[in-house]
């Protein structure tokens, strides 16, 4: 399996643009989870999904955030408008019911200037 | 809500045996994980306790204690290539895993 693939691994962008970033997790995992994670706050939960359905969202900074998961293998990130303060490493991870590990995908560098 | 403590460096000779704590409060608790992140890297599972006591992996051992809202991993005969964050996780309701803010392990030769 090539494991949890997200991309783009780096993204530069202006402030005030949207920035869309992307997550396959492994086949047949059916829980996925986007964390965001910065020297200040550490790994933080953002939102995540059973079975393709979100369950929390709690953990989403503000409604500039939105995450989408339109079926079993792919989701995606979007912030709109971006600041400067959204400049951090963001990691999707799947796991799979009974399944205690979380894997995680090599993240998504962002930063906006 | 949910808080967990972890000592945010250790420092440790090559071929000595380090252990990381981790002390929690949370809300709902199903299980207590551990995940190594290398610089640059993307967190890596390395153990889960559901119900107390040691499990061991090798070279690393996980131990949790529900009554004291406590656990550590133990790693044994370190290498130089285990330096790296190690984060200890709570797994809530849900499924959802709460991270801690990370020990940085640095092996000397």
């Amino acid at each position: 399996d090539a494991g949890v693939i997200q991309s783009p691994r780096h993204e530069v962008t202006e402030m005030g643009q949207e920035v869309t970033l992307r997550c396959k997790p492994i086949s047949g995992h059916n829980s996925l989870f986007w964390y965001r994670q910065t020297m200040m706050r550490g790994l933080e939960l953002l939102i995540y999904f059973n079975n393709n359905v979100p369950i929390d969202d709690s953990g989403m900074p503000e409604d500039r955030f939105s995450a989408k998961m339109p079926n079993a293998s792919f989701s995606t990130l979007k912030i709109q408008p971006s600041e400067p303060r959204d400049s951090a490493v963001y990691f999707c991870a799947s796991s799979s019911t009974g399944n205690y590990g979380y894997t995680f995908g090599s993240g998504t560098r962002l930063t906006v200037v | 809500g949910q808080s967990l403590e972890q000592p945010s460096e250790v420092t440790a000779v090559e071929g000595a045996i380090v252990q990381i704590n981790c002390t929690y409060q949370t809300s709902g608790f199903y299980g207590l994980s551990w995940y190594q992140q290398h610089d640059g890297g993307a967190p890596t599972f390395l153990s889960y306790n559901a119900l107390d006591g040691l499990e061991e992996t090798g070279r690393f051992s996980s131990f949790l204690s529900r009554s004291d809202s406590y656990g550590y991993l133990l790693l044994q005969e370190l290498q130089m290539k285990d330096s790296a964050s190690y984060f200890c996780a709570v797994r809530a309701p849900g499924g959802k895993l709460i991270f801690g803010q990370g020990t940085e392990l640095s092996v000397k030769p």
